[in-house]
C-alpha cells in the first residue's frame, strides 16, 4: 500500500531562517506530487505542483521554492522566511491528474 | 476559473440525525468533484469522489453525496451522524482534462452531539 511521509511535524523559526520541508511517498512511482498551505485552520491554497522529476509548477508567487530530487521526494524551501510563512504545510500525491490527492499528516509552520 | 462555495461556516446535529454539507461549484466543462475530511492537526482524508456515472457517489465512513448539474451542487449526506464524525469538511473541484488543480472550499465544521 501506498504511504506518504512529511517531517518535521512541528516546526518553529525566526524570521529571516532557512526553510526545508521533506515528503516523500512509498508503494508508487512517478506520482503527482502537491504542496499546499492551509492558514487558520481553514481553506487550502495550492503552492506547487509536479507531474515529474525536474517538472514543477508554481501556483502563487511567493517567498517559497519547491523542488524534487527524486522520484518520490518532493521538497520545500525557503532562504529567508517572513511571518506570513506560518501556516499548516500539506503535501500530497495523486496517481493520475483525475484522480484522487491523498494527503500527509502535515507540517505546523510557526514562524516568529 | 473554477470554484467552490461551502455556504455554511458550521453545522451542527445531534447524534443519530441526518447530516447534510453543503457545496456548490462553478467550472467549464464536466467537474471532478471531491469531498475529503480534516480532524484536528492532521492531513486531509479523501471520502469520495464523482468523476462520471450514478449521480449518487458511495464513499468512506457511511457518506454519500448526491451530484446534481442542473443545481451546480455536491451535497455531502449521512443517513445518521456520529459524535466521531465531527470534523471539518472540504469540498473540492478540478476541471476535466490535464489540470492538476484542485479547487477547495473554504470548509464546514460539524459537530455532532450526543
Amino acid at each position: 500500500s501506498q504511504t506518504i511521509h512529511q517531517w518535521p511535524a512541528t516546526l518553529v523559526q525566526p524570521v529571516g531562517s532557512p526553510l526545508s520541508l521533506e515528503c516523500t511517498v512509498e508503494g508508487t512511482s512517478n506520482p503527482n506530487l502537491y504542496w499546499y498551505r492551509q492558514a487558520a485552520g481553514r481553506g487550502l491554497q495550492l503552492l506547487f505542483y509536479s507531474i515529474g522529476i525536474d517538472q514543477i509548477s508554481s501556483e502563487v508567487p511567493q517567498n517559497l521554492s519547491a523542488s524534487r530530487p527524486q522520484d518520490r521526494q518532493f521538497i520545500l524551501s525557503s532562504k529567508k522566511l517572513l511571518l506570513s510563512d506560518s501556516g499548516f504545510y500539506l503535501c500530497a500525491w495523486s496517481v493520475q491528474q483525475n484522480d484522487e490527492q491523498y494527503f500527509g499528516p502535515g507540517t505546523r509552520l510557526t514562524v516568529t | 476559473a473554477q470554484s467552490v462555495a461551502q455556504p455554511e461556516d458550521q453545522v451542527n446535529v445531534a447524534e443519530g440525525n441526518p447530516l447534510t454539507v453543503k457545496c456548490t461549484y462553478s467550472v467549464s466543462g464536466n467537474p471532478y468533484l471531491f469531498w475529503y475530511v480534516q480532524y484536528p492537526n492532521r492531513g486531509l482524508q479523501f471520502l469520495l469522489k464523482y468523476i462520471t456515472g450514478d449521480n449518487l457517489v458511495k464513499g468512506s465512513y457511511g457518506f454519500e453525496a448526491e451530484f446534481n448539474k442542473s443545481q451546480t451542487s455536491f451535497h455531502l449526506k449521512k443517513p445518521s451522524a456520529l459524535v466521531s464524525d465531527s470534523a471539518l469538511y472540504f469540498c473540492a473541484v478540478r476541471p476535466p482534462l490535464n489540470d492538476y488543480k484542485l479547487s477547495f472550499g473554504a470548509g464546514t465544521t460539524v459537530t455532532v452531539r450526543a
